[in-house]
């Protein structure tokens, strides 16, 4: 399958800590992003890194991307409960673009 | 600014019966278009994508169809809905810039077969 595989499955931390999602994938991409989904809505675009970067910043957001090892890893550094949410990684190896199965965080007030 | 709209937002339908859900997109012209389905708790699944008018690319067999009359309309159809088709479904578009293709979402159409 090319679905990626993203670990944990879900995540239950406390506010202020922060949280950190990994994302595996299989074939060769053009670039791998992350999205967020909150509960019963679309999806909205997190950040996109590029197979020839290793690290790209965003806010509260470290992306991390080791295309030897085919993973990448999401940061979300002093996490609010507003964070909660379901977390994709994405990857592109053309006009497609296929989805992990998510990994769900809890962010506890 | 680019918008996307799908409706309706909530829908429950007895099996056996047609579906049609309307995906549209304001504000961008020739968009790739997509239709995933998101069962509880999952990731998403492409169903369909579009490139341009009238083509249509199916990613897997199953009792659904796509059409895209218009460059900014996709709409996804059943002739006779099954229980497992029940989920949650999402539109979505991606421009041609390059291989920068980060996707838009439409805010999903929440489908109960019966």
């Amino acid at each position: 399958s090319q679905q990626g595989e993203e670990d944990p499955q879900a995540l239950s931390i406390q506010e202020g800590e922060n949280a950190t999602m990994n994302c595996s994938y299989k074939t060769s991409i053009n670039n791998l992003q992350w999205y967020r989904q909150n509960s019963g809505r679309g999806l909205v675009h997190l950040i996109l890194i590029r197979s020839n970067e290793r690290e790209k910043h965003s806010g509260r957001l470290r992306v991390t991307l080791d295309t030897s090892k085919k993973s990448s890893s999401l940061l979300i550094t002093a996490s609010r409960a507003a964070d909660t949410a379901s977390y994709f990684c994405a990857f592109s190896g053309g006009f497609k673009t296929i989805f992990g199965a998510g990994t769900r965080l809890f962010v506890k007030a | 600014s680019q918008t996307i709209h799908q409706w309706p937002a909530t829908l429950v339908q007895p099996v056996g019966s047609p579906l049609s859900l309307e995906c549209t997109v304001e504000g961008t012209s020739n968009p790739n278009l997509y239709w995933y389905r998101q069962a509880a708790g999952r990731g998403l699944q492409l169903l369909f994508y579009s490139v341009g008018i009238g083509q249509i690319s199916s990613e897997v067999p199953q009792n659904l169809s796509a059409s895209r009359p218009q460059d900014r309309q996709f709409i996804l159809s059943s002739k006779k809905l099954l229980l497992s088709d029940s989920g949650f479904y999402l539109c979505a578009w991606s421009g041609l810039a390059g291989d920068l293709n980060e996707q838009f979402f439409g805010p999903g159409t929440r489908l109960t077969v019966l």
